[in-house]
């Protein structure tokens, strides 16, 4: 098993533009999240999913677009990027959310600057 | 507000001493608590984790501890080898009406073992 896979890991945009930073795991997990990282914050949840055709917001949503399609897909779709963005995100998928029977298992994350 | 943070933001100990990593939370509502483990360039890995019907857990070398009267939990890694040098997350997971896919990460450690 893979576990979960982020692409791409590296990425520089400019103010405005759009992308989409693909999330994939072969655990048929169902729930799925997105998180950003930033220094001296710890993690923010952004978006999550507790399954296909369901997503909710996080923490932090705004700015941000997902969909989930699939139980293995949770892409993450940047609008219109801002310098507010420049972060790492991180993937993560569990069975249940996080909870003890199922931990969540990140990716190794997507470092994004926006310039 | 709902917050988990960290007392210290870096810790250095000597390889083959115990380390201590604590952490607190303000969210008495929580009942689930996972510490997570952050090497450089990659994703959090699941260490260990508590639910609040306990107030110790333990694994291999790591002991976690859950003290709900304070609001404090810690991280017990008994002799500390250089390759758990990382940066080391607690996470909340509060209950919101019943609903639990919301981990709250802290700013986390930086434990840096010396040889």
């Amino acid at each position: 098993n893979a576990g979960v896979t982020q692409t791409p890991k590296f990425q520089v945009l400019k103010t405005g533009q759009s992308m989409t930073l693909q999330c994939a795991q072969d655990m048929n997990h169902e729930y799925m999240s997105w998180y950003r990282q930033d220094p001296g914050m710890g993690l923010r949840l952004i978006h999550y999913s507790v399954g296909a055709g369901i997503t909710d917001q996080g923490e932090v949503p705004n700015g941000y677009n997902v969909s989930r399609s699939t139980t293995e897909d949770f892409p993450l779709r940047l609008l219109s990027a801002a310098p507010s963005q420049t972060s790492v995100y991180f993937c993560a998928s569990g069975r249940s959310g996080g909870r003890g029977d199922s931990p969540l298992h990140f990716g190794n994350g997507t470092r994004l600057t926006v310039t | 507000g709902e917050s988990v943070g960290l007392h210290l933001p870096t810790l250095s100990v000597q390889e083959g001493d115990n380390s201590i990593i604590n952490c607190a939370y303000s969210n008495s509502a929580s009942d689930y608590f996972i510490w997570y483990k952050q090497e450089s360039g990659k994703g959090p890995q699941f260490i260990i984790d508590i639910r609040s019907n306990m107030d110790k857990r333990q694994g291999q070398r790591v002991t976690v501890l859950l003290n709900k009267t304070v609001k404090h939990l810690s991280l017990q890694i008994a002799a500390t080898q250089p390759g758990d040098s990382a940066v080391y997350f607690c996470a909340e997971n509060p209950i919101y009406g019943g609903a639990t896919n919301k981990l709250i990460f802290g700013t986390g450690t930086l434990l840096a073992v010396q040889p």
